[in-house]
């Protein structure tokens, strides 16, 4: 059974730093993209990054662009979430994204349950 | 960026009637858009892929479908279990964009 596991959330000030963990379980975690999507508080979805295979390359979005690194550990089939420079409008559930296909196609079939981030003095 | 345009923002519903909620993408995405559905304090689940792929376990009642660069969530009969937040996102390329959600409520 395919599981991802977020951790790390919580409450943070802002202009400080925060990593998020998500351990995958169930399946052959380098075989796959990963992805952080969030969702702010009564919002819609938003993705944040991407990470190709062995984590050669990474996608952003605009708004994190610059601030959060994702990366991957494949032995430890850990995903991660380097957030630095936190800012309010970054206060969200971030979610744990694996795609369906193994090709990298971003479609997502299995999610996190979610952490809760919240920036605030 | 490729915008995802949704509508509606909500919509109420009776049971065994048939809803349609819309994407409109601000370029040709070639079909590469699928449908989520979101309950409360859940994650989202994928319904739909490839615009017309139902995701499996999906009940049939979900369909999509597409006309250039709308695109379309049908559901038939609708259940109680259908009530939740319904998004669109393209997956054609990066950034990969959400549409803003679709509240169904069911009557």
């Amino acid at each position: 059974e395919v599981q991802l596991v977020e951790s790390g959330g919580g409450l943070v000030q802002p202009g400080r730093s925060m990593k998020l963990s998500c351990a995958a379980s169930g399946f052959t975690f380098s075989d796959y993209y990963m992805a952080w999507v969030r969702q702010a508080p009564k919002k819609g979805l938003e993705w944040v990054a991407s990470i190709s295979y062995e984590g050669s390359s990474t996608y952003y979005g605009d708004s994190v662009k610059g601030r959060f690194t994702i990366s991957r550990d494949n032995a430890k089939s850990t995903l991660y979430l380097q957030m630095n420079s936190l800012r309010s409008e970054d206060t969200a559930t971030y979610y744990c994204a694996r795609p369906r296909f193994a090709t990298g196609i971003p479609i997502f079939d299995y999610w996190g349950q979610g952490v809760m981030v919240t920036v605030s003095s | 960026d490729i915008q995802m345009t949704q509508s509606p923002a909500s919509l109420s519903a009776s049971l065994g009637e048939t809803v349609s909620i819309e994407c409109l993408a601000s370029e040709d995405i070639y079909s590469n858009l699928a449908w989520y559905q979101q309950k409360p304090g859940k994650s989202p689940q994928l319904l739909i892929y490839y615009a017309s792929s139902l995701q499996d376990g999906v009940p049939s009642r979900f369909s999509g479908s597409e006309s250039g660069t709308q695109y379309s969530l049908e559901i038939n009969s609708l259940q109680p279990e259908d009530e939740g937040d319904y998004f669109c996102q393209q997956s054609y390329k990066f950034p990969l964009t959400f549409g803003s959600g679709t509240k169904l409520e069911i009557k």
